[in-house]
């Protein structure tokens, strides 16, 4: 079974700071996915990385996927409150296969 | 108009009564998916359908069950409803057409449901 973990699992920081969070496996993805969900709707797609080492920017958020293609890291430059969300990371392995999903990252940006 | 639908976003229900949730999807897209979430656990796969004709067990489909009436249409049926399953769940579709690799989930917007 592949899993995927996610820290920090909580991160409450004020707005204009700076954050890394992660998404590790021991094991290899085709890609790995990252998805924002904010409170009562569903997650939605921010971006999918597919090569190793590769880096993605949108806006002020920075998405690299490692040289191994076993992790990723989501930076965030000068938080704002509307960053506030769940992230969760994903990975595809497989043409039929699913997605496996990490438990995801709580972030609060106080104003 | 959203594209994933889902009915009724929320609902209370007692030990034992069986509940059906639906989704609907305008996407056109081929595969649909049944995820449930809670609270530090994450999004768990239930049952998912790549055609009309096919249906397969996600990681926790034990006590659910589906339908796929049609292209656009996936149900979640609990037989027998207990308190563990207590739970947001969400619709998700689709379209692999080209690179797996980068085939997005569209989430429908999820339904609460309370198993008293």
């Amino acid at each position: 079974t592949q899993l995927l973990e996610q820290s920090p699992q909580f991160l409450s920081i004020q707005e204009g700071e700076n954050l890394t969070v992660y998404c590790n496996s021991s094991s290899v993805f085709s890609s790995l996915q990252w998805y924002r969900q904010e409170p009562g709707e569903g997650p939605v797609l921010l971006v999918t990385v597919v090569t190793g080492g590769e880096v993605k920017k949108l806006k002020r958020l920075t998405f690299q996927f490692g040289d191994a293609r076993k992790d990723s890291s989501l930076h965030i430059t000068a938080a704002q409150p509307g960053d506030t969300g769940l992230y969760l990371c994903a990975g595809a392995s497989g043409a039929n296969s699913k997605l496996t999903f990490g438990k995801g990252i709580t972030l609060s940006v106080r104003p | 108009d959203a594209d994933v639908t889902q009915t009724p976003r929320n609902r209370i229900t007692k030990t034992g009564k069986r509940i059906m949730l639906e989704c609907s999807q305008t996407k056109g897209h081929d595969r649909m998916y049944w995820y449930r979430q809670d609270p530090g656990l994450g999004l768990r796969l239930i049952y998912y359908s790549f055609d009309v004709k096919d249906i397969n067990k996600g990681e926790i489909s034990d006590g659910y069950s589906v339908s796929r009436q049609a292209q656009a249409k996936f149900s979640l049926s609990l037989e027998s409803a207990i308190p563990n399953q207590t739970a947001l769940y969400f619709c998700a579709t689709s379209d692999l057409r080209g690179d797996y690799r980068t085939d997005t989930q569209y989430f429908g917007p999820g339904t609460r449901l309370t198993v008293l």
